[in-house]
């Protein structure tokens, strides 16, 4: 089946630091991925959605400065934490979502922790 | 993307036949009906996707009924590996989504 490869799946920085965190679909195309955030316990919480080859559309709450996100080519999207804080420490997801059915799969993750 | 609705927790006992049921009263023509299943700290698993009436495949049934605005996850004789968080995303196929948000999820816990 499809798969969506999330790298790193743990990082650990200290705060200031920026950390780059990559998205990519690994035996399809994906012109559309998008990146949540999820808290322990909660739901996941879209944070953009990531078009390839244009500007991400960003969730009303989401600091374009603090996330980037890239969305380069038809396999790959990433996002970049900038001059991380303690507060950003959180699990990051991705999915990507194949041409031309639209189905979604979802990356494994990727835990931040912010020192 | 259809606003959903689920039970927040179940309980059910092992090899048992669990039922989760989800409301999406505005759903779409376009829209399809799919579930997800999430472990802690790991990323969403897709079990089952349908439109109408009923699909079934190794894991799990999915029951839609004509007017489409629910649907319910059938899981035959949960395991305790069962337990996890299961959503409920509708949306339209097609070449990309516009959004897929996700709502608060059903949390089911199989006890032994």
């Amino acid at each position: 089946g499809a798969v969506v490869s999330q790298h790193p799946s743990r990082v650990i920085c200290k705060s200031g630091t920026s950390v780059k965190i990559e998205c990519r679909s690994l035996d399809f195309q994906a012109t559309t991925m998008f990146w949540y955030r999820q808290f322990p316990k909660k739901s996941l919480m879209l944070m953009a959605t990531s078009n390839e080859g244009s500007k991400a559309t960003y969730e009303q709450g989401v600091e374009k400065d603090k996330f980037l996100i890239n969305h380069a080519s038809l396999t790959l999207s990433t996002l970049t934490v900038t001059s991380a804080h303690p507060e950003d420490s959180s699990f990051y997801i991705c999915s990507a979502s194949r041409v031309p059915t639209g189905e979604l799969f979802f990356g494994e993750g990727s835990r931040l922790t912010v020192l | 993307l259809a606003k959903t609705t689920q039970p927040i927790s179940m309980d059910s006992y092992e090899g048992q036949e669990v039922n989760i049921t989800c409301s999406h009263n505005n759903i779409a023509t376009n829209d399809y009906i799919t579930w997800y299943q999430q472990f802690p700290s790991q990323g969403p698993r897709f079990i089952i996707q349908g439109y109408k009436t009923k699909v079934t495949n190794e894991v799990a049934s999915l029951f839609i009924p004509a007017d489409r605005k629910s649907s319910t996850l059938s899981l035959p004789r949960v395991s305790l590996s069962d337990t996890a968080v299961y959503y409920c995303l509708v949306g339209s196929l097609g070449t990309s989504y516009d959004k897929v948000i996700f709502g608060p999820g059903t949390s089911l816990s199989v006890i032994p």
